[in-house]
């Protein structure tokens, strides 16, 4: 099993749904989660984070943690075609090293 | 702007080469994070280093080496180039608390 899974996709919405994309995992000891945005080419840029459960907001992004189940999801509302890109899940499982798993992305494909 | 400069941007080398990889952080940024991304991959752990000790690493051979320094700066060593080498190095610097981690914007590195 994975240390982090995501589903590849692609995950095509239309202009103006909400697109959700989810991620697992697998160590009940890991204690931060983050979601990085990845435009093709491009370096990973942070968009989110959350490590208590429940719901955290920021603007059309909505990051969801529920820890029993070992699942973080992130919600974004009223999708734009510059949302298109690939997004990486990541899990911090705490220690010295403050590492961070990544999942392999999913590809979202906001249809204008 | 994430603070975090890479070079260089692109490199290519030939199998059995050696290769340097350079990062510079903001000032306070005393914990970096090196990381490859395979193509179609996330982004895996090589290692971190804090306050230039080496404290850290993934599953990564001893040919992938690094230094950091006192001004913030750090480099990444790859001896005996191979070819699944080929990827997209990032630095990532860790900011307060919550171990946010920025990357910079990457070396793509192409072995031939």
């Amino acid at each position: 099993q994975k240390e982090v899974e995501q589903n590849s996709g692609p995950l095509s919405v239309p202009e103006g749904a909400i697109a959700s994309l989810n991620c697992t995992y697998s160590d009940r000891g890991s204690q931060s989660f983050f979601w990085y945005r990845q435009y093709s080419g491009k370096s990973p840029e942070l968009i989110m984070f959350i490590y208590s459960n429940g719901d955290k907001e920021d603007g059309r992004f909505t990051a969801q943690l529920n820890k029993a189940s070992q699942y973080v999801s992130l919600l974004i509302r009223d999708s734009q075609p510059s949302d298109s890109a690939t997004y990486l899940c990541a899990v911090n499982i705490g220690g010295a090293t403050n590492k961070l798993i990544f999942g392999t992305g999913t590809l979202l494909a906001v249809q204008p | 702007e994430t603070g975090v400069t890479q070079s260089p941007t692109h490199l290519i080398k030939t199998r059995g080469q050696q290769v340097t990889l350079r990062c510079s952080s903001q000032s306070g940024h005393n914990t970096v994070s090196w990381y490859q991304q395979a193509l179609g991959q996330g982004p895996q752990f090589i290692f971190q280093y804090y306050r230039e000790e080496e404290n850290g690493r993934g599953n990564f051979p001893p040919r992938f080496s690094g230094l950091q320094f006192p001004n913030y700066s750090s480099e990444l060593n790859v001896n005996a180039l191979e070819l699944d080498d080929s990827a997209l190095y990032l630095c990532a610097s860790r900011v307060g608390l919550n171990n946010e981690q920025f990357f910079g914007p990457g070396t793509r590195l192409t072995v031939l």
